[in-house]
């Protein structure tokens, strides 16, 4: 089936830096990549939508200037967290819709990054 | 009002109970409709489906109301290994586009 690799699985950092999380389709190639954020208890929230060769499409409130995504080949998306603050501090996933399809078999989940800012 | 709206539970059960949980959605134009898995600090795992005529997966019953705009899973004979949390997931056309919208999940812990 189609997998998902993401990188890495935890990191603590400190304040100020910048954080690099990637996300790799293994066997499949993934036009759409969807970067979710979840915190303690509460829900995936959808942080933005990329696509291949295009710019990413933030939802409201995610600032696309501290939150860099790169989706420079079908088969890596890399979201970079840039001068991280403790209240960045979430488990981050990555979810791959494969070419051509919506349903349920299209979309496949990273293992997720457990970012840390101290 | 959230998309996509869950009990959180959680529900404590003996081992070989039933234990169902609802959730409702609040976007008439959802597509699809499914329950995934997450175990703590995992990501989540697809379950099932939710077909608008209800279906099943072994012990695991999905039903859908599209009146209602609400879906539900019923999990019979539960097992210490399906202590989990159960996410309710939508899937919304946006534009020419589609997301997943996940409520909050329901936390479920079944005991020996």
């Amino acid at each position: 089936g189609a997998v998902v690799s993401q990188h890495p699985s935890w990191v603590i950092c400190k304040s100020g830096t910048s954080v690099k999380i990637e996300c790799r389709s293994l066997d499949f190639q993934a036009t759409t990549m969807f970067w979710y954020r979840q915190f303690p208890k509460q829900s995936l929230m959808l942080m933005a939508t990329s696509n291949e060769g295009s710019k990413a499409t933030y939802e409201q409130g995610v600032e696309k200037d501290k939150f860099l995504i790169n989706h420079a080949s079908l088969t890596l998306s890399t979201l970079t967290v840039t001068s991280a603050h403790p209240e960045d501090s979430s488990f981050y996933i990555c979810s791959a819709r494969v070419l051509g399809g919506w349903a349920n078999y299209g979309y496949t989940f990273g293992s997720g990054t457990r970012l840390t800012v101290v | 009002r959230k998309e996509v709206e869950q009990d959180p539970g959680p529900f404590n059960v003996p081992e070989g109970a039933t234990v169902a949980f609802n959730c409702t959605y609040s976007n008439s134009a959802s597509q699809s409709f499914f329950w995934y898995r997450q175990d703590c600090r995992k990501e989540p795992k697809l379950l099932m489906s939710v077909y608008s005529s209800g279906n099943e997966d072994g012990r695991f019953t999905a039903q859908l109301n599209r009146a209602s705009q609400y879906i539900s899973l019923l999990i019979r004979d539960s097992k210490l290994s399906d202590s989990a949390t159960y996410l309710c997931v939508v899937n919304l056309p946006l534009g020419d586009d589609y997301k997943l919208s996940f409520g909050a999940g329901t936390t479920v812990t079944v005991r020996a």
